[in-house]
């Protein structure tokens, strides 16, 4: 069964570093979502991507957050300059067309910024 | 705001109990209504989804959903422990380029 892969799963950095988290998704789909989930709160829309470009973008994705599709298979996230409150569990996730309602995720990375 | 509603538990139940999860939210316009279910340190897995209002089921699992009353509902029957899980309801936000509005998550314990 195709699945969207995460690496890597955990992720440990200083703060002010820069840290890059690779998805993979079904190689079929078209529509691209990055979310997180801090410790013990709701799951929350960061950025979605389609046709090369960011199609929607949360408050929380400002300036330190960047995504890009470098090869045709690869989507990531960039946190270019870490703070203590990004630590969270980031998922991405793919869909195949604007049409369908499943959405499939990855297992997600760990990220915590020490 | 736009806002869906869910009480985090935890929820614990026997074995063979029949469970209720709900969900409350607040814009009209949702159209899809979907459960996820999410363990520990795993991604949200969707176990199933529903167009506009009425139910629908799937073995063990019944969504159903009230649009005039903005509330959505996931019930399990003959739970079992590996059930034991966060249930995760979601709306889809068409206006948004089908981004998922999340409820808290309900964490759900089924005592063997």
């Amino acid at each position: 069964e195709p699945e969207v892969t995460q690496t890597p799963s955990h992720q440990v950095t200083q703060m002010g570093q820069e840290v890059i988290l690779r998805c993979v998704p079904i190689s079929n789909h078209l529509y691209f979502y990055w979310y997180r989930q801090i410790l013990g709160q709701k799951v929350e829309f960061l950025v979605s991507f389609y046709n090369n470009e960011i199609s929607e973008k949360s408050e929380i994705f400002d300036d330190q957050f960047s995504v890009e599709r470098p090869d045709g298979s690869n989507f990531t996230l960039k946190i270019r300059s870490t703070k203590l409150e990004d630590s969270a569990m980031y998922f991405c996730a793919s869909r195949d067309n604007q049409g369908t309602t499943e959405a499939f995720f990855g297992q997600g990375t760990r990220l915590t910024v020490v | 705001q736009k806002e869906v509603e869910q009480d985090p538990g935890p929820l614990s139940v026997p074995e063979g109990a029949i469970v209720s999860l709900n969900c409350t939210y607040s814009n009209s316009a949702f159209q899809y209504f979907m459960w996820y279910r999410q363990y520990s340190r795993k991604g949200p897995e969707l176990l199933m989804y529903t167009y506009s209002s009425g139910n629908k089921e799937d073995g063990r699992f019944t969504a159903q959903v009230d649009k005039s009353s903005k509330y959505i509902s996931l019930f399990i029957r003959d739970s079992q422990p590996s059930d034991s899980a966060t249930y995760l309801c979601a709306m889809i936000d068409m206006d948004s380029n089908y981004q998922l509005i999340w409820g808290a998550g309900t964490k759900l314990i089924i005592k063997p």
